[in-house]
């Protein structure tokens, strides 16, 4: 089944070490997006690429970066992850003019940061 | 910004009782997507209005895209066991380089046996 695979699905990584999450998706969608949510709470847009433009939000600190080598592929690298990095990051695909299906997620990441 | 109110903020129902949830916004969208996610995993779409007075139903859930273009709500009747988890509102206005997504805070459903 077409789909957004995220790896791994748990991450535990030191205070300060870089960390990098990946993402990939066999659905041929020119949009991804990475999502931060935190216990309880609603996912938040970090950014996103729109083919190969990339778009970040205003309040995404510096600290997470992105990179999308092609189609299918989207990583999220966190320079020098805080304790308050903790969180799931969810990776989501969509295709443009055709909001007719949503976005589509893959089973996130959970990061833990030690 | 756009924000996204929903409510209830959690809900302990006994199993066969209907659901209701809903969300209003402070401005307009030309979708609104109802969400489920269960612990430890990603949202999975569960219905999609893309036009304002719709009312489509998945099962049984059905969900309503307000005339207003503000507000929608989700219904499940009949509730289940496995109908358990976090209920996500989220209003697009999509087009051009792709609108961001806007989430409510989630519902947090609860159904005792």
């Amino acid at each position: 089944d077409a789909m957004v695979i995220q790896n791994p699905r748990y991450q535990v990584t030191q205070f300060g070490k870089p960390v990098t999450l990946s993402c990939s998706q066999t659905l041929n969608h020119n949009v991804m997006y990475w999502y931060q949510q935190k216990s309880s709470q609603a996912p938040k847009l970090l950014f996103h690429y729109y083919d190969k433009d990339f778009n970040n939000e205003a309040d995404t600190p510096d600290n997470f970066q992105s990179r999308r080598p092609n189609t299918s592929f989207c990583f999220l690298d966190i320079r020098s992850p805080g304790l308050g990095d903790a969180a799931m990051y969810l990776c989501a695909t969509s295709r443009t003019g055709d909001g007719l299906n949503g976005y589509t997620f893959g089973s996130g990441t959970r990061l833990t940061v030690v | 910004g756009q924000q996204l109110n929903q409510s209830p903020q959690s809900m302990f129902i006994q199993e066969g009782e209907d659901v209701s949830m809903n969300c209003t916004s402070s401005s307009i969208f030309n979708t609104w997507l109802w969400y489920k996610q269960d612990p430890g995993e990603g949202p999975v779409l569960l219905i999609a209005l893309y036009k304002a007075g719709e009312l489509t139903s998945n099962g049984r859930l059905t969900a309503q895209f307000g005339i207003t273009r503000k507000d929608s709500f989700l219904n499940i009747s009949a509730s289940i066991p496995s109908d358990v988890g976090i209920y996500f509102c989220a209003g697009m206005n999509y087009g051009g380089s792709q609108g961001n997504l806007i989430f409510g805070k989630g519902t947090k459903l609860s159904v005792k046996p």
